[in-house]
């Protein structure tokens, strides 16, 4: 089962803009963590927010995490055309194994 | 740096057949996983190693599935009686401890396709 579930399945914006995914999540979490694929490739991490934290920046990525509402957003600002990709989810349940669980995943394409 | 390596890109095979994978994780870490995904989909857990040891199971490796990790180091992913649903990409994934604050560093994966 997926715990994760990004908002909006696609999204295609024109480089220069923001590109805002959302993900939500079900059970209690120990931290989250954003991941980008490129086709026909394996994941790469891009960064992990605690679930003591709220907000965390890296480069032109900025994660926000709520767990009240137990959602997380990742923004991506000012986009390339090299930011094309799928981005995923994984949060692992708090008390359990660890054991990323991801989400379905936000296809991006930025149009140059 | 040498990644995660997996073994081979792809494999094409009939309905019926066996095949086998071959990860390579980074040296030293302790953590190996195997996850599969098809498409459209986000990676899917299949089973998981510490060290030698396979700690976890999905549900979703049945028996015609197995994987070993025999001196901690490389692991196999075997399948058995292949399927038509079994076609998919196979991830391997591994981490450097016991930790929730480290990330999954993945391979490439196996792209196999059951005619």
């Amino acid at each position: 089962s997926q715990q994760g579930e990004e908002d909006p399945q696609a999204l295609s914006i024109q480089e220069g803009e923001n590109a805002t995914m959302n993900c939500s999540y079900k059970t209690s979490i120990n931290n989250l963590q954003w991941y980008r694929q490129n086709s026909g490739r394996g994941l790469v991490h891009l960064i992990l927010i605690r679930s003591n934290e709220r907000e965390k920046h890296s480069g032109r990525l900025r994660v926000t995490l709520d767990t009240s509402k137990k959602s997380s957003s990742l923004l991506i600002t000012a986009s390339r055309a090299a930011d094309t990709a799928s981005y995923f989810c994984a949060t692992d349940a708090r008390g359990g194994s660890y054991i990323p669980t991801f989400g379905r995943g936000t296809s991006l394409i930025v149009h140059p | 740096d040498t990644g995660v390596s997996q073994d081979p890109r792809h494999k094409i095979t009939k309905r019926g057949q066996n095949v086998t994978f071959r990860c390579d994780p980074i040296s030293e870490h302790n953590r190996l996983y195997w996850y599969r995904q098809t498409l459209g989909q986000g990676p899917e857990f299949l089973t998981y190693f510490q060290n030698e040891a396979q700690l976890e199971k999905s549900r979703l490796l049945s028996d015609r599935f197995s994987a070993e990790r025999p001196k901690g180091s490389f692991s196999t992913l075997e399948i058995q009686r292949t399927e038509q649903g079994d076609s998919a990409m196979y991830l391997c994934a591994s981490s450097p401890r016991d930790s929730s604050i480290t990330p999954l560093h993945f391979g490439n994966g196996t792209r196999l396709t059951v005619t």
